[in-house]
């Protein structure tokens, strides 16, 4: 079956440096990845969508690249700022037609001033 | 607009009660998930909803877990006989339609705590 790992549990950064967080998959190449950002008592929020045919995506400070070679996909932050820390989480589909995500274990970041 | 919404946001309950969460999906949404979130684990699957279908149970991790969704819209997910693992966040979503290409909104959860 399909496993999202995120390797980092942890990513300090110093402020205005780029940050990049890891997301492997371990099996198929999923049609779609998605991360979300979650911060402390609150649910996920969704950042950005890659697909399988894309190879990045960005959306101002953010980037995401897709490396089906590698079944892995990097997620940059530029420009990093104090109130960037968050937990990031990578999340893909089980694939077909299941609608559920399957999600990594998070990177939390702390960029510190 | 609204988001989701999800109630209580904290529950305590003694070991062997029945709880019921619920969930107000956004509005016209066909899609809608329950998640759950221990400390220091990722979020993991428990049931699916999609407009009319039949949903996908195959999350749930003990029969004492059901959940219903009335009218395509409110879900309950239900915990009988609760056990002290059973302690942990619970997260609804819901999207557009169901799929992989739809992001999903989350609700602020249910932090569910079984004495």
């Amino acid at each position: 079956s399909q496993k999202i790992e995120q390797n980092s549990e942890a990513l300090n950064i110093q402020e205005g440096k780029t940050a990049t967080l890891t997301c492997n998959y371990t099996n198929y190449s999923p049609a779609y990845l998605q991360w979300y950002r979650q911060d402390p008592g609150r649910g996920p929020v969704f950042l950005l969508l890659i697909r399988e045919n894309e190879k990045e995506k960005r959306k101002e400070r953010l980037k995401v690249t897709f490396d089906t070679t590698l079944k892995q996909s990097l997620f940059h932050i530029t420009a990093s700022q104090p109130a960037d820390s968050a937990t990031y989480l990578c999340a893909t589909n089980r694939g077909g037609s299941q609608g559920n995500l399957i999600f990594g274990k998070g990177t939390k970041l702390s960029v510190k001033p | 607009g609204a988001g989701v919404s999800q109630s209580p946001s904290n529950k305590v309950t003694e070991k062997g009660k029945d709880v019921e969460l619920r969930c107000d999906p956004i509005s016209g949404h066909t899609a809608l998930y329950w998640y759950r979130q221990s400390l220091g684990q990722g979020l993991e699957f428990l049931i699916y909803f999609q407009g009319n279908s039949a949903p996908d149970k195959s999350g749930l991790p003990s029969d004492r877990f059901s959940a219903e969704r009335t009218g395509g819209s409110v879900s309950t997910l239900t915990i009988q006989r609760t056990q002290q693992e059973d302690s942990a966040v619970y997260l609804c979503a819901s999207s557009p339609q169901g799929g992989g290409s739809y992001e999903q909104y989350f609700g602020p959860g249910t932090r569910l705590t079984v004495t």
